[in-house]
């Protein structure tokens, strides 16, 4: 079985650029997730979504930052414009529609986001 | 904040040694995760404990909770060198829709 798959998995950008993130979910799995991950500490809730909507996204900084899970499947994470605060690690997980006793996360390998 | 946070934050053991890392949350919760994440990757699922078990085990993993203090522990026996990552307790409050909160995470090295 396909993991989740992340790309680009590295990204170097200046400030006040723009970034985009692309994640693919195991396929089947109806929940989404983003998180930020900056060095050092422990992953960070950006939004959740739930087959092609959205459940929560009370932490994105949505000023500069921008989600999307068009059809269900596919999500991309946008930036815009990028600040030095955001050089982190994007982390997106998928797991299955269940009850909230259930719901083993599965990761990718992150994409790396240096602001210079 | 709903994240939860893992004590100690680092620690150094010797192989075959047994580490402990407990991990506070601060809203009642449905179920509570432990992710193994090494350095440079995702985090891979370790474990998971409902609200109503107290204590479970998985091959060298024993993870226990306490509803009561707002706590959890894991215990990794006989340690070996592959345990070396970073781990993290995730948290699935009540009344929320499948969110999970992650904590501050315990860096575990272990010396061969």
């Amino acid at each position: 079985e396909a993991g989740v798959a992340q790309s680009p998995r590295y990204k170097i950008i200046e400030k006040r650029q723009s970034v985009a993130f692309w994640c693919n979910p195991i396929s089947g799995h109806a929940t989404l997730y983003w998180y930020q991950q900056i060095l050092g500490q422990g992953p960070k809730l950006l939004i959740q979504f739930q087959n092609n909507g959205v459940v929560d996204d009370s932490q994105l900084p949505k000023d500069r930052f921008s989600a999307e899970r068009l059809k269900g499947v596919d999500s991309t994470l946008k930036i815009q414009p990028a600040k030095l605060e955001d050089s982190a690690v994007y982390l997106c997980a998928s797991s299955t529609l269940a009850g909230a006793n259930t719901g083993e996360l599965f990761f990718g390998e992150g994409s790396r986001l240096t602001v210079l | 904040s709903q994240q939860g946070e893992e004590d100690p934050q680092a620690l150094s053991i010797q192989e075959g040694e047994n580490a402990t890392m407990n991990c506070s949350y601060k809203t009642s919760i449905n179920n509570l995760q432990w992710y193994r994440q090494n350095s440079g990757r995702g985090l891979v699922h370790l474990i998971l404990i409902r609200s109503n078990e107290r204590e479970k085990h998985s091959g060298r993993l024993r993870v226990t909770l306490d509803t009561s203090k707002k706590s959890s522990s894991l215990l990794i026996t006989a340690s070996r060198a592959a345990d070396t990552a970073s781990y993290f307790c995730a948290t699935a409050p009540q009344n929320t829709g499948n969110q999970f909160y992650f904590g501050t995470g315990t860096s575990l090295t272990v010396i061969p």
